[in-house]
């Protein structure tokens, strides 16, 4: 098991281009989650997918969204790019349990540069 | 609101040295906390989580509800512990889908 893939590793844009990152869940997992880590901060949560539904949403503009997949990966699209959408952007996989304490397995990252 | 903080972003030790590495947070409710590592050019991962009550590579962390803290601590630094540490609070959601809060992280240096 490859563990949480995501594609691609680098990605270059400008201001007003629209980008798609893409991953894959850990094998078993069937919840996606979505992180965006700016430089020298901490990752911060972005949305969540389960079933194909987006079930539940940080503090981010409309101009993110996403998409899960019946195989469970999932893809994060960003709109209207500004400067300030430069980061790493974590995929992290998760089985779906209603207690806590459920390990949630990070991807290597989509580094995105908007110039 | 949920908040990690991590205060120091900086912590440069000896090898043999101990270690203690600051995490407070806030939340309302029984939290569920975290310590990820990212080693360089290597991907975020779980270190230990506190409802397992495990030592991982040497590293405990122990909950204290009434300081709101879960500092990580490892008695002896080894030079391959230098990384990139983070902070995490799991908030459950009333749906039973939980996100994490992350530090800031602290960069742990171990020199020999």
């Amino acid at each position: 098991d490859a563990g949480v893939t995501q594609s691609p590793t680098h990605l270059i844009k400008t201001r007003g281009q629209q980008v798609t990152l893409r991953c894959s869940p850990k094998s078993g997992h069937d919840t996606v989650s979505w992180y965006q880590q700016a430089l020298g901060q901490g990752p911060q949560f972005i949305f969540q997918y389960y079933e194909e539904e987006e079930r539940q949403r940080g503090n981010f503009p409309d101009r993110f969204s996403g998409h899960q997949f019946p195989n469970y990966s999932s893809e994060l699209n960003v709109n209207a790019l500004l400067l300030g959408d430069s980061a790493l952007y974590l995929c992290a996989s998760s089985s779906f349990v209603t207690s806590r304490g459920e390990t949630q397995y990070f991807g290597p990252g989509t580094r995105l540069l908007v110039l | 609101a949920q908040r990690v903080t991590q205060p120091e972003k900086l912590l440069s030790v000896f090898k043999g040295a101990p270690v203690e590495l600051k995490c407070n947070y806030s939340y309302s409710g029984s939290p569920e906390l975290f310590w990820y590592v990212q080693y360089s050019r290597q991907r975020l991962q779980l270190l230990l989580r506190h409802i397992s009550r495990e030592s991982i590579k040497g590293f405990t962390a122990d909950l204290n509800k009434g300081e709101t803290s879960f500092h990580l601590k490892k008695p002896f630094a080894q030079e391959e512990d230098s990384a990139m540490y983070y902070c995490a609070l799991s908030d459950i959601m009333n749906t039973g889908f939980q996100k994490l809060v992350f530090g800031t992280g602290t960069r742990l240096l171990v020199s020999p």
